[in-house]
């Protein structure tokens, strides 16, 4: 049972257009989102988060939307740059619980120039 | 500042080994995590420590264990190793036990083959 689902295995998208990347989650105690975005042979990278209580978050390039009533979030890259050519992952944990993320399955974006 | 340090990188074991590897945290944090990448499952959570005890467990066989030392750092031991346990381990680190938005950073992680 994927509590977690990423259902685009791949996104492709024109640099300096936008690249929105889609989430679906179905455990209604998760209350914690995070994006990832992952290059080969390393670990992941933390890009972005959103808390439960919010629905929307900015950080530089990066927003999270949060539809808690559809369990849906996602991610919008504006604007796109070859360098963000990666996996990206959603991850989402229930934040009493401690620090166990529940992680889709990625998304492959290929940013070309 | 130093991020999450794994060793080793790469692992080549036979079936039946055991196996020890180590994660040291981002200076500060107190919360490790463990998870476990391979092509068919993705991305799993194995387990947390937080002041040296384990906090929450994955759906891991009892084969997976973890300990964490007194300045934080963790090491995991897989032991009997199987074919299946071919994987990338992960390990991630975060300031406090999850009571706030403290996100986890991950390091490169131990590749890990069993031939």
């Amino acid at each position: 049972d994927q509590q977690v689902k990423q259902n685009s295995p791949s996104l492709s998208v024109q640099e300096g257009r936008i690249s929105i990347l889609n989430c679906d989650y179905t455990n209604s105690m998760f209350d914690y989102f995070l994006w990832y975005k992952k290059y080969p042979a390393e670990g992941p990278t933390f890009l972005i988060s959103i808390s439960s209580i919010k629905d929307k978050n900015e950080d530089g390039r990066f927003t999270v939307f949060l539809n808690k009533s559809a369990k849906h979030l996602s991610l919008h890259i504006v604007p796109s740059q070859p360098g963000d050519s990666a996996v990206y992952f959603c991850a989402a944990s229930p934040q009493r619980a401690g620090n166990m993320l529940t992680f889709g399955g990625g998304t492959r974006l290929m940013v070309k120039p | 500042k130093a991020g999450v340090t794994q060793t080793p990188r790469y692992l080549i074991k036979t079936r039946g080994q055991q196996v020890t590897l180590s994660c040291s945290p981002i200076s500060g944090h107190r919360s490790v995590s463990w998870y476990q990448q391979t092509p068919g499952q993705g991305l799993q959570f194995l387990f947390e420590y937080f002041s040296e005890t384990q906090r929450n467990k994955g759906n891991f066989p009892g084969r997976f264990s973890g300990r964490q030392f007194s300045n934080s750092r963790s090491e995991m031991n897989v032991s009997t190793l199987e074919l299946g346990d071919s994987a990338l381990y992960l390990c991630a680190s975060s300031l406090t036990g999850g009571t706030g938005n403290q996100p986890q950073h991950f390091g490169d992680g131990t590749r890990l083959s069993i031939l």
